[in-house]
């Protein structure tokens, strides 16, 4: 199972929106409504914030959403603030039965 | 409060063998799917196995499987992860992970361990 596919990096300024993109295929992203989104700071565990597409855990600010259409899917911050520089990395469920996570994407806020 | 607790890892040679343990408190253990998450030195993250709640279904990445099992014993709130042929690539940190479900399938893992370092070298 090949790792999901995201940009290595993306990076804007406070207040302004950013998305990260996760590509994979009709077995994992596209066939089923299991994709979730992790964030990491260094040293540190990684962190629920989106899951099954587009729901959020309680806590985790409205800034973060997610969508997803055919085989890729999208975590959209807005409002970008200095604490969401990190790493990002989508998961999905597969066709296989296991998960497959994402390339990883850093983020910075400029 | 939630809380998740890795031990067991450390060195081993090629081709040794190491358990890791999670200990697990805050939430009723036998409800929730657990899996085990790890990311090498300067990597991403890789999904190693899972588990159901009831430990009667288990899941496995190509990369382990035949060589790792997964378990849990649900009277302890405790997760295992027994690792055998242990080769260089599997240096990692090893994460556990609770689900947000009881299929590990769905909700994602909403709480996650501080991890513990397996290091395999000669």
């Amino acid at each position: 199972q090949s790792a999901l596919t995201q940009p290595a990096s993306v990076s804007g300024s406070p207040g302004q929106s950013i998305t990260i993109s996760c590509t994979g295929t009709s077995s994992d992203v596209g066939g089923y409504n299991y994709v979730s989104w992790y964030q990491q700071h260094p040293g540190k565990a990684p962190k629920l914030m989106i899951y099954d597409v587009s729901n959020r855990p309680s806590g985790v600010p409205d800034r973060f959403s997610g969508s997803k259409s055919g085989n890729t899917a999208s975590l959209t911050i807005s409002g970008l603030q200095a604490e969401d520089e990190a790493d990002y990395y989508c998961s999905s469920y597969t066709s296989s039965s296991t998960l497959v996570f994402g390339t990883g994407t850093k983020v910075t806020v400029l | 409060e939630v809380q998740l607790l890795e031990s067991g890892g450390g060195l081993v040679q090629p081709g040794g063998s190491l358990r890791l343990s999670c200990a697990a408190s805050g939430f009723t253990f036998s409800s929730y799917a657990m899996s085990w998450v790890r990311q090498a030195p300067g990597k991403g993250l890789e999904w190693v196995s899972a588990i159901s709640g009831s430990g009667g279904s288990t899941y496995y990445a190509d990369s382990v499987k035949g060589r790792f099992t997964i378990s849990r014993d649900n009277s302890k709130n405790t997760l295992y992860l027994q690792m055998n042929s242990l080769r260089a690539e599997d240096t990692a940190v090893y994460y556990c992970a609770k689900g947000g479900a009881l299929w590990f399938g769905e909700k994602g893992a909403d709480y996650w361990g501080q991890g513990t370092l397996v290091t395999v070298s000669s």
